[in-house]
């Protein structure tokens, strides 16, 4: 199925920095989503955005709509280790189904060893 | 508990089989999804729910799969004479109403033999 260009596709932290990652995608959204994923769980709701240029926080998360509306970043500051798994960037459609939300392939954070 | 329930947590069984998914939403959520997760990827929707009608269910793979939530809270998400390539973690979400933000379970991980 249809999915979203999300990089990257993995990283490594080391504590204390600060991390991007972005979503794009070749038609319009009307909403995008944050979500991290850990081992064995469900994805975890972390921004919602429903506008395009809304720049949103979440502690020391951040993300932002794009003004086109077809690409969102999520940034995370002074990392921690708890920080680590997937973080999947999810849309959905105009004209689509409202249920119809399209994820991400993930960014996967790793600690640097 | 207050989030989402999916059982069994894991599922094994063999090919042919029929194998039933259950999915309890997040108390007076009108709204209730099912996606599929392969390894490596990002959840893909297969079917929502709103009240007990299915909205959309335009991510059904093929005619083995079915799902029902005949009392519009608790869903079933029916798979007959399952396939190996029907492994996958099926994971279930809910929302409070048609468009906001929905909230996952820790999913079912399925594997067929």
């Amino acid at each position: 199925g249809q999915q979203l260009n999300q990089s990257p596709q993995s990283m490594f932290i080391q504590e204390g920095e600060d991390v991007s990652m972005n979503c794009t995608s070749s038609s319009i959204f009307n909403t995008w989503l944050w979500y991290k994923q850990d081992p064995g769980e469900g994805p975890v709701l972390l921004i919602a955005l429903y506008k395009a240029g809304e720049l949103t926080s979440n502690g020391r998360l951040t993300a932002q709509f794009g003004i086109t509306r077809k690409d969102s970043f999520l940034n995370i500051s002074a990392s921690i280790p708890s920080d680590v798994g997937i973080y999947f960037c999810a849309g959905r459609n105009y004209g689509g189904s409202q249920g119809n939300l399209i994820f991400g392939k993930g960014t996967k954070l790793s600690v640097k060893p | 508990g207050a989030g989402v329930s999916q059982t069994p947590s894991n599922k094994v069984t063999e090919k042919g089989k029929y194998v039933e998914l259950r999915c309890d939403p997040i108390s007076g959520h009108t709204a209730l999804y099912w996606y599929r997760q392969s390894l490596g990827q990002g959840p893909e929707f297969l079917i929502y729910f709103q009240g007990t009608g299915a909205a959309d269910d335009s991510g059904l793979p093929n005619d083995r799969f079915f799902a029902v939530r005949p009392e519009g809270s608790v869903s079933t998400l029916k798979i007959q004479r399952t396939e190996r390539g029907d492994s996958a973690v099926y994971l279930c979400a809910s929302s409070l109403n048609f468009g906001q933000p929905q909230h996952f379970g820790d999913g079912t991980r399925l594997s067929i033999l």
